[in-house]
C-alpha cells in the first residue's frame, strides 16, 4: 500500500490564486520530500523537509508537516500558468534500505 | 551538462520480446533506480542500486532485469516474463543510497507493447 496519499486528486484553479495540497501517511518518517512533474516528464524535486521541522519556504512554495497527524501540506501562493502539473509527495520508509514511497499525486491545472 | 539521461524516449514492443531502456547519468552518484508509473499513478520503484556490481529489488521487480556495470549506467530490461510492460519508465539518482538524499530524475522512457 502506498505510505504517501496526496488529497485532493485534482484541483483547479485561475492563475493568481493560491494552490493547497495535503499528503497524509501512515508510519514514522526521517523525511518528507515533494516533487513535481509536469505531463509527460521526469520528477523535478521542489523541497525536502525533516521531521524535525514543521515549515520550510522555497520562494512561492511554502511546506509545513505535522507529524503528530502524519500529514503535510505544500502551498502554492500566486499560482501561474506555468505551474500546472502533477504534484507528488514522498516519504522515506523505515526498516532495512530506506527508499523513497511515491503518492498517486494531484493534478493541478492553472488557468489563464 | 550535467545530469540524467534516458533512451529512447518511446519504445514500442511485440510480445514475447525482450527491451532494454538505457539510463546514464553524469552526476557522480552512487545510487541509481528504476520506477515504473502507470497512467494516474504514484511511481513504483522495480530495482536499485547502491553502488557499482550492487542491486536490488524493488517492490514490482518481477519480469526485469538490470546490471550495474559501470557508476554512470543502469540498465533496465523488460522481460516477456513481465505481464503488462506498457507504462512510462522512469530512472533516478542520488549521491547516496535512501530516502534521505534528493532523487533527481531522466526524462522517461514510454514503453508500448504492441
Amino acid at each position: 500500500s502506498q505510505q504517501g496519499e496526496e488529497d485532493p486528486q485534482a484541483l483547479s484553479i485561475q492563475e493568481g490564486e493560491n494552490a493547497t495540497m495535503n499528503c497524509s501517511y501512515k508510519t514514522s518518517i526521517n523525511n518528507l520530500q515533494w516533487y513535481r512533474q509536469n505531463s509527460g516528464r521526469g520528477l523535478v524535486h521542489l523541497i525536502l523537509i525533516r521531521s524535525n521541522e514543521r515549515e520550510k519556504h522555497s520562494g512561492r512554495l511554502r511546506v509545513t508537516l505535522d507529524t503528530s497527524k502524519k500529514s503535510s501540506s505544500l502551498l502554492i501562493t500566486a499560482s501561474r500558468a506555468a505551474d500546472t502539473a502533477s504534484y507528488f509527495c514522498a516519504t522515506e520508509a523505515s526498516g532495512g534500505y530506506n527508499k523513497l514511497i511515491f503518492g498517486a499525486g494531484t493534478r493541478l491545472a492553472v488557468h489563464p | 551538462d550535467g545530469g540524467i539521461t534516458q533512451s529512447p524516449k518511446y519504445l514500442f514492443r511485440k510480445e514475447g520480446q525482450n527491451v532494454t531502456l538505457s539510463c546514464e547519468q553524469n552526476l557522480n552518484h552512487d545510487a541509481m533506480y528504476w520506477y515504473r508509473q502507470d497512467p494516474g499513478q504514484g511511481l513504483r520503484l522495480i530495482y536499485y542500486s547502491q553502488i557499482v556490481n550492487d542491486f536490488q529489488k524493488g517492490d514490482i521487480a518481477e519480469g526485469y532485469s538490470v546490471s550495474r556495470e559501470k557508476k554512470e549506467s543502469f540498465p533496465l530490461t523488460v522481460t516477456s516474463a513481465q505481464k503488462n510492460p506498457t507504462a512510462f519508465y522512469l530512472c533516478a539518482s542520488s549521491s547516496f543510497a535512501g530516502g534521505k538524499d534528493t532523487q533527481y530524475f531522466g526524462p522517461g522512457t514510454r514503453l508500448t507493447v504492441l
